[in-house]
């Protein structure tokens, strides 16, 4: 069953902008990740953040985790056309890692 | 970061028919791997969790006849689509995190791509 629902479903952007894509989560969480997966192809891991960070940065990307509120979000910073892709959003619960219902990006050159 | 390879990357099969498909860790144990669904354009559905010498757990709605997994080695799982139709035409990918590692970063192979005629 999914977990995680993300917005927005579908976020298209001029190059150069900022792409933000937020997840939530319903159950209790040890950590969240992010991924990126080009059409048809497989997963790349982007960022990981543990149940007790609230932020973490990495190059142009940058997490923050609010287990308050069950939410993280993503955000790409002077985004390119390399960039489009889908992003997931996963969770680490008990034992088993779900994935939220992703975000299709598309950045225009 | 640690590989995890996927075997067949495409296949293509009549209907009526069973599909291997494995998933290995190559330079690390996985006691856990993961099995996954995806559709064209949704996202990645959990299809069961996949345990070194015990059975599978499967997720809610997946068929564990239809799907059976076989965790035989700390580094292979195989799942096998049986008696394949249509609808389970799919892309199926599977994870693994390093042993001692299940509340980290999982690995995730590349992918198989099945089309059922």
């Amino acid at each position: 069953s999914q977990q995680g629902e993300e917005d927005p479903q579908a976020l298209s952007i001029q190059e150069g902008e900022n792409a933000t894509m937020n997840c939530s989560y319903k159950t209790s969480i040890n950590n969240l990740q992010w991924y990126r997966q080009n059409s048809g192809r497989g997963l790349v891991h982007l960022i990981l953040i543990r149940s007790n960070e609230r932020e973490k940065h990495s190059g142009r990307l940058r997490v923050t985790l609010d287990t308050s509120k069950k939410s993280s979000s993503l955000l790409i910073t002077a985004s390119r056309a390399a960039d489009t892709a889908s992003y997931f959003c996963s969770t680490s619960g008990t034992y088993k890692y779900i994935f939220g219902t992703g975000t299709r990006l598309k950045v225009l050159a | 970061g640690a590989v995890v390879s996927q075997h067949p990357s495409r296949v293509i099969c009549k209907s009526g028919t069973s599909v291997k498909i494995e998933c290995r860790s190559l330079d690390f144990q996985a006691t856990t791997m993961f099995w996954y669904r995806q559709f064209p354009k949704q996202s990645l559905m959990l299809m069961a969790t996949s345990n070194e010498g015990s059975k599978a757990t499967y997720e809610q709605g997946v068929e564990k006849d239809k799907f059976l997994i076989n965790h035989a080695s700390l580094t292979l799982s195989t799942l096998t689509v049986t008696s394949a139709h249509p609808e389970d035409s799919s892309f199926y990918i599977c994870s693994a995190p390093p042993t001692g590692g299940i509340w980290n970063e999982q690995f995730f192979g590349p992918g198989t791509r099945l089309t059922v005629l």
